[in-house]
Order: structure tokens, then sequence, then C-alpha cells
């Protein structure tokens, strides 16, 4: 898997977008780039997933920028509940092989 | 609802002595995994199961013992080997995507382990 860092923390005002960044400038061509978030005391869950195009589903949206060397989660309107550590992972695999490295990943602290 | 439970929450284990964390799944995955959560920091992984009777061993095995007899259960045991057991330990699962296009991990709610 290749490397990927991340911010140690950042802040959001609830009702704003929360953008997250991700560099993986070591990203081979056939690893995805994947997102999870962890709230505290719990178990990660996923968010999204994507290889070269911009992804969207109903909890986020996965920017990939064209040399594929970072990506952006994007939080469209934060709201309280959305604080948790928030991990990036380039992976070939989506989990078959146990190699998705979960680092520190980033805190995000959404306030009122 | 299908998920995958993790028992108990909680769990304290005394010197010299095994202790087993349970985790169960009704999604009728294929693969399971276990891994460790120590404050801050991210996830490491013990173990790995892609298909009942068979398991590897991951970044982290010893010390532990795992046993998948089952395809919904992937146990895990804390032997006395494993001197610093103190930690969060979190069950996931994953359906096989041939094409390995589109899988993802489903995780429990986790067992927070701590020495007497």
């Amino acid at each position: 898997d290749a490397k990927t860092t991340q911010p140690p923390s950042m802040d959001c005002a609830e009702g704003r977008a929360a953008n997250l960044p991700c560099n993986h400038s070591t990203i081979s061509g056939n690893e995805y780039v994947y997102w999870y978030r962890q709230i505290h005391s719990q178990g990660p869950q996923y968010i999204i997933h994507g290889l070269k195009n911009n992804e969207t589903n109903e909890m986020a949206s996965l920017i990939i920028t064209e040399d594929r060397k970072s990506s952006t989660l994007i939080l469209p309107h934060a709201t309280l509940r959305d604080t948790a550590v928030y991990y990036c992972i380039a992976s070939r695999w989506g989990g078959s092989q146990g190699n998705l490295i979960f680092g520190k990943g980033t805190k995000l602290s959404v306030k009122p | 609802d299908g998920g995958i439970t993790q028992s108990p929450k909680y769990l304290f284990r005394k010197e010299g002595q095994n202790v087993t964390l349970s985790c169960e799944q009704n999604l009728n995955h294929d693969a399971m995994y276990w891994y460790r959560q120590d404050p801050g920091q991210g996830l490491r992984l013990i173990y790995y199961s892609q298909i009942v009777n068979d398991f590897q061993k991951g970044d982290i095995a010893e010390g532990y013992s795992v046993s998948r007899e089952k395809k919904e259960s992937f146990p895990l045991t804390v032997t006395s080997a494993q001197k610093n057991p103190t930690a969060f330990y979190l069950c996931a699962s994953s359906h096989r995507d041939s094409l390995a296009t589109n899988e993802k991990l489903f995780f429990g709610s986790g067992t927070q382990l701590s020495v007497l």
C-alpha cells in the first residue's frame, strides 16, 4: 500500500463544508483511495472510495487530483456528529488481503 | 439487522490468564480480521481469515491465537504470552470481490481489554 499523509487535526464550524486533505504521492495505478472514519470508542466506518474519478455518495464527496497524488474528502454540511478521526488509505485491495493500513488519521472537530 | 457483534464490550485480564474475545457476523462475509488499537494510534492487523478453517498472521500476531471453524465466527484469544495486552480490539469482515474493486471493511464496536 502507498503511504498517505494527513494533517493530525482540523476544526470546522457546524453547517459548513469540511474539506479533509490527503497526500498519496507514491500511489500506484491500481491502488484505490479509501476513506473511513472512527467516532470515539467505536469501530471505523466506511465512507467512500475511488480510483480516478470524483465520487459522491450520501455521506461525502471524494475529489482526486488528475495526477492522483492527493485527494480531498468533502463533508458538505458538517454536523456535530461528524466529529471523528478520518482515515485516508491507498490500497490495491479493499480488505481481503487484510492489508489496509490505518494510520493516525485526521481528528476532525466540528464546533457549534 | 445485519452486522458484526463483538463481546464483551469491556474485559479484564489477570496476569497469566488467557482471555477470548468473541466476534460474530451475519453478513455472509468470507473474510474476517482482528485489529489492535492503542490510544491515539492507528490500527494494527493481528490475524485475518479469508475462508473457513484458514487464517494468516498479520503484523503483530505474537501472543495471540485465532480459530475459524464457522464462517460467522472468528474468536481471538489473548494468551499469557502477550505481555502488553491492554488495548482496544476491533473485529472486521468483508465480502471478497473477485475483482477487488468494491471491497470494504465492516467493523464491530470493539472490545476494550485491560489488565488487572
